[in-house]
């Protein structure tokens, strides 16, 4: 199983409510990631998960909160969220961090805020 | 701040035609420069990706071109196809840590 696995694919919430995103990986990656792609734009980090511990918040608003359970499960849980919050939120994991092995991507969540 | 800066924007070749893509940084600490491929409504793959010791790498028609000195790398397509449509960004990293994207550049390659 070399794929990040991320549900759900698409995702409409109001701003009032709570919702959480998930993402698998089988492939024994000890490091997981989670990014911010707007249209056009490169993706940004939000959050980096290493050996299950929280590793990188890169400022991100309290209103989402990360959660890994275990080292092939990744969490995003969102509460409160803003219009602006709108994007694809993408998954990704590697062996570990350090070394050079890059990063395998998720399809990722498309996420409107209404 | 934009750690990685990637040109250009936007890039249309004829098919059979190289394209070329540039990246420059100024992090001499970065040690891991890899190019990902985008279609639209899925995740970056992970084209081919260098390290700082090495000048070149080809895997197939994908080719990087890296020039320490000049702290620029770039990405050459041999033989573009239809099917390499797609966004492009560069990345850069230091110990795997921490990937940093460049702007992205949309190719287009015409039939």
């Amino acid at each position: 199983d070399t794929e990040v696995t991320q549900t759900p694919k698409h995702l409409v919430m109001g701003m009032t409510n709570k919702k959480s995103l998930k993402c698998e990986q089988h492939m024994g990656h000890r490091a997981m990631y989670w990014y911010k792609q707007k249209a056009k734009k490169p993706p940004e980090l939000m959050f980096v998960y290493s050996y299950e511990k929280l590793s990188i918040n890169e400022s991100v608003p309290s209103r989402f909160s990360p959660e890994c359970p275990n080292s092939s499960l990744l969490n995003l849980h969102l509460h409160a969220l803003q219009p602006e919050d709108s994007a694809l939120y993408l998954c990704a994991s590697s062996q570990h961090r350090g070394g050079f092995y890059g990063y395998t991507f998720g399809s990722g969540t498309r996420l409107t805020v209404v | 701040q934009q750690q990685v800066k990637q040109s250009p924007q936007s890039l249309i070749v004829q098919k059979g035609g190289i394209s070329i893509i540039n990246c420059a940084y100024e992090n001499t600490a970065f040690d891991y420069f890899p190019w990902y491929q985008q279609f639209p409504g899925k995740g970056p793959a992970l084209l081919i990706a260098i390290r700082p010791d090495v000048s070149e790498k080809k895997e197939g028609r994908f080719t990087i071109s890296f020039n320490k000195s000049a702290k620029q790398f770039s990405l050459h397509i041999m033989d573009s196809q239809p099917g390499d449509s797609a966004t492009y960004f560069c990345a850069a990293s230091i110990d795997n840590n921490d990937m940093r994207f460049g702007a992205g550049t949309r190719l287009t390659v015409k039939p």
